[in-house]
Parts: structure tokens; C-alpha cells; sequence
């Protein structure tokens, strides 16, 4: 089975900085995914790791561990805009994608 | 380009009717994913198709079909619905290319079953 666990609820002030972790148990691995999902929204892609390291694009980077099975999503510089839920996703070997609860950041003024 | 459709937004349901979900790319994908969202669980696989004439299960299928009579329709039908299927339901595609395959999404069908 897929295990994937990730905070509930993060809040930060805008401007500032805040990594999402991710953690995952899960049958076979073949790449993380991070989507981006605001409420009432589809979910949208937003980053894909699957070697060891820092993967950077613009204000958000995404950091993979296959030895720890963990990963985060950093957001730099926050924005108002960027308050979601980001959803942490793991690919197996049979190429379905599992999803984690998903963590809602609140961005504040 | 339009990407992904669903069809119905939103729609209430009495338990025990029959329902289908429908879902269009025009983006020529090959595979293609029905999930369930529900509060605290994340998305949920249902059901999925790597090419038009295949489908398979997912994580849970139950009480639920599809078909996949060509590359841009994969309906979802409620059989029989019950106040469990009340959810958000997603429909995505992707190239299906393996395992670097990024999944996009529609803009979900919100079901509610009374």
C-alpha cells in the first residue's frame, strides 16, 4: 500500500518563507509530484522530482530524498495569491499516482 | 483549447439513481483518471484508462464503472448512488508516457447524494 503523509495546515505572514514536507512509504517509487490547489479549483502541477536534490522554478523549489523517502516544496516570498493546498503525490511502479491529504497554507497580510 | 471538461459543476442526487459523469480532453491524451476527493483524504483513484479501449481499477472502484469508446470521452457512472459517493470528482489526463507522465486536471463535478 501507499503511505503519504504531509502537515494538515501551515500559516505564514506574506513575504516570508514556507517548506512543506512530505513523506512517503509506498510500493515502488518512479517520481514526487507537487500540485498547487486553490479552493473550489482543479489541482494544478506545479513541480516533479524523481533524482536526489533541489529541483528550483522561480519562488518555488522541491528537494527529494529516495533514500529518506521525504521531500518539501519551499515557497519563497509568499503571496496572497499563494494561499492553497499543495498536494504531494508519489508515482509507483505500476505509473498510478498516490496522493497525500494535501496542506493548506494561509498566507497573511 | 479548452483541456480538460466536466459535465455536470454540481448536481444533487437521490440515492439510488443513476448518475454519469462526463469528462472530455481535446488534448489527445492517452490516458486518462477518474478521482474522488473527500476532506482529510486527498484524491482517490477510481478508476483509469491507458488508451481508449482499455480501463482498469483503481484504489476504489466500487459501485462505480467507465468505458472508453474513444480517446477524448471517459464517462463515470454511479450505478446505483449512495450518500457515501457525495464528493468532489476529478477527471485528468495525461500522455501516458510512464513515469514522468504529468496528469492534468478538470475543473470537477461537485455530487451530492441525499
Amino acid at each position: 500500500g501507499q503511505n503519504i503523509d504531509q502537515p494538515t495546515e501551515m500559516t505564514a505572514t506574506e513575504g516570508a518563507i514556507v517548506q512543506i514536507n512530505c513523506t512517503y512509504q509506498t510500493s515502488g517509487f518512479n517520481g514526487l509530484f507537487w500540485y498547487q490547489q486553490h479552493a473550489g479549483e482543479a489541482p494544478t502541477f506545479l513541480s516533479y522530482n524523481v533524482l536526489d536534490g533541489l529541483e528550483e522554478k522561480g519562488r518555488f523549489s522541491s528537494f527529494l530524498s529516495r533514500s529518506k523517502g521525504y521531500s518539501y516544496l519551499l515557497l519563497k516570498e509568499l503571496q496572497m495569491k499563494d494561499s492553497a493546498s499543495y498536494l504531494c503525490a508519489v508515482i509507483s511502479n505500476d505509473y498510478k499516482l498516490s496522493f497525500g491529504a494535501g496542506t493548506t497554507v494561509t498566507v497573511r497580510a | 483549447i479548452a483541456g480538460i471538461t466536466q459535465a455536470p459543476t454540481s448536481q444533487i442526487l437521490a440515492a439510488g439513481r443513476r448518475m454519469t459523469l462526463r469528462c472530455t480532453q481535446d488534448m489527445r491524451h492517452n490516458a486518462m483518471y477518474w478521482y474522488r476527493q473527500d476532506l482529510g483524504l486527498g484524491l482517490r483513484l477510481i478508476h483509469y484508462s491507458n488508451t481508449a479501449g482499455t480501463t482498469g481499477k483503481g484504489e476504489v472502484p466500487d459501485g462505480y464503472s467507465v468505458s472508453r469508446a474513444n480517446t477524448d470521452d471517459f464517462p463515470l457512472t454511479l450505478a446505483s448512488a449512495v450518500p457515501s459517493q457525495t464528493s468532489v470528482y476529478f477527471c485528468a489526463s495525461s500522455d501516458g508516457q510512464g513515469a514522468t507522465d504529468t496528469q492534468y486536471f478538470g475543473p470537477g463535478t461537485r455530487l451530492t447524494v441525499l
